[in-house]
């Protein structure tokens, strides 16, 4: 069936320094890719998504890559922060409202 | 506006007996979903609704779960009975419209232990 892998589950980086989230997915149909951020007892909150017919895109400090070719896609955080420290979910959606997620990865950002 | 908002935000519960979550989404939104999220399964969407009306209720684990949207501001999510595997924390959410991007907002979840 449909999957999202992500990796890595846990990732420690230096306040300043740069994170990447990397992501694959299984349906080549998925054609809307979003990322969400969740902060303990929250709900997830969407912080930036891209379509399948573009291959970056980025909002200040956080950029998203799309290869549709690998099914792979990226979050990139620059100049991380301490509030930036939270799960990162990467999600696929093949039209429709299955939105497939990944199983998480917890950043830390030590200060 | 308030964002979704969802009661309690906490239950524990004893296995067999009856559990009902609630949400009120967004004014405006004619979306709903329900999802579920665990340590072993993650997130996973159980439930929409489109106005009213439950559109895929595929994700929907066993018939001891059941949706109602009564109105266009109020829904639940039933479990009965209850089990001890139903414990995770059930987010409800909400989005203006059907278009692949629309944002889907989430409320702050129901932590649901069943004992």
């Amino acid at each position: 069936g449909e999957n999202v892998e992500q990796h890595p589950s846990t990732l420690s980086v230096q306040e300043g320094d740069s994170a990447v989230i990397k992501c694959t997915y299984s349906d080549s149909a998925s054609n809307y890719f979003p990322w969400y951020k969740q902060e303990l007892g929250k709900g997830p909150q969407l912080i930036i998504d891209i379509r399948s017919n573009v291959g970056e895109k980025k909002d200040q400090r956080i950029a998203v890559t799309l290869n549709k070719t690998a099914k792979h896609f990226s979050l990139h955080i620059t100049e991380t922060q301490p509030e930036d420290s939270a799960v990162y979910f990467c999600a696929a959606r093949a039209g429709g409202f299955k939105t497939i997620f990944g199983a998480g990865t917890r950043l830390f950002v030590k200060a | 506006d308030a964002g979704v908002i969802q009661s309690p935000r906490h239950e524990v519960t004893e296995m067999g007996q009856e559990v009902t979550l609630r949400c009120k989404p967004i004014s405006g939104h004619d979306y709903l979903f329900w999802y579920r999220q665990t340590m072993m399964r993650g997130l996973e969407l159980l439930i929409y609704f489109n106005n009213n009306v439950p559109i895929d209720d595929s994700g929907m684990p066993e018939d001891r779960f059941s949706a109602k949207m009564p109105n266009a501001s109020f829904s639940t999510l039933k479990i009965q009975p209850s089990e001890p595997r139903d414990s995770a924390v059930y987010f409800c959410a909400s989005s203006r419209t059907g278009v692949l991007a629309d944002t889907q907002y989430f409320g702050p979840g129901t932590r649901l232990t069943v004992l």
